[in-house]
């Protein structure tokens, strides 16, 4: 079955400083993967998707993030934090058979410290 | 155009007392999706519809959950009886096709006393 494992439940950057939020996925067939964020007491909105298109992907908000078939990661990264980042974070793979069903790792909170 | 509409956003009950939640997704949008996502965990999908037609339920609680889109545009969940594990919110979401990014609403919060 598929799985989507985000390493880290909350992490904390400075502002300015580089975000790195990890994702690792398993699939037996080339995936479809995302990453979604989400704001306090506010649904899901969707970041950025892989396709099997270019292996590195750009998003909304200047998050970026790049498909490692070799290391089955897909981390989501942005140059510079800004306050307005801190969110919770949701990496997910389209079930592989499914009509659209997708598959949620537990979440990533993201803390910004000015 | 309009997001994903949801209502209730908050929801108090008592255990083994029914409720129920109403979704309207973007106009056209023929998938629709029901996730509860418990504290701390992402979403789960309970139950996907295509127009009126169910196409996923294997992991929603029949014994206590159900839900419908009758005419294929707007859909409702209901709890009966609730339990305290179904603590959560519960998200919908639609998309144009099974193929094309999920459009979240802002979802209900159910607290079960």
């Amino acid at each position: 079955a598929q799985s989507v494992t985000q390493l880290g439940s909350h992490v904390s950057v400075s502002e300015g400083a580089l975000v790195l939020l990890r994702c690792n996925y398993s699939s037996s067939v080339p995936p479809y993967l995302f990453w979604y964020v989400q704001y306090p007491n506010q649904g899901l909105q969707l970041l950025l998707k892989y396709t099997s298109a270019a292996t590195l992907v750009k998003g909304i908000n200047g998050f970026e993030a790049e498909f490692k078939k070799s290391e089955t990661s897909f981390h989501l990264t942005k140059p510079s934090a800004h306050m307005s980042d801190a969110a919770e974070y949701f990496c997910a793979v389209k079930e592989e058979g499914s009509q659209g069903n997708l598959i949620f790792g537990k979440g990533t909170k993201l803390s910004v410290k000015p | 155009e309009a997001g994903v509409a949801q209502s209730p956003r908050y929801k108090i009950i008592e255990k083994r007392q029914s409720v129920a939640f109403w979704c309207n997704p973007i106009s056209g949008h023929a998938t629709l999706y029901w996730y509860q996502q418990i504290l701390g965990q992402g979403p789960k999908l309970l139950i996907q519809f295509q127009n009126n037609g169910v196409v996923d339920d294997s992991q929603l609680p029949k014994d206590r959950f159900s839900a419908e889109r009758l005419k294929g545009v707007d859909s409702t969940l209901k709890i009966q009886p609730a339990k305290l594990e179904d603590s959560a919110v519960y998200l919908c979401a639609s998309s144009f096709s099974t193929n094309q990014p999920q459009h979240f609403g802002d979802g209900t919060r159910l607290s079960i006393l």
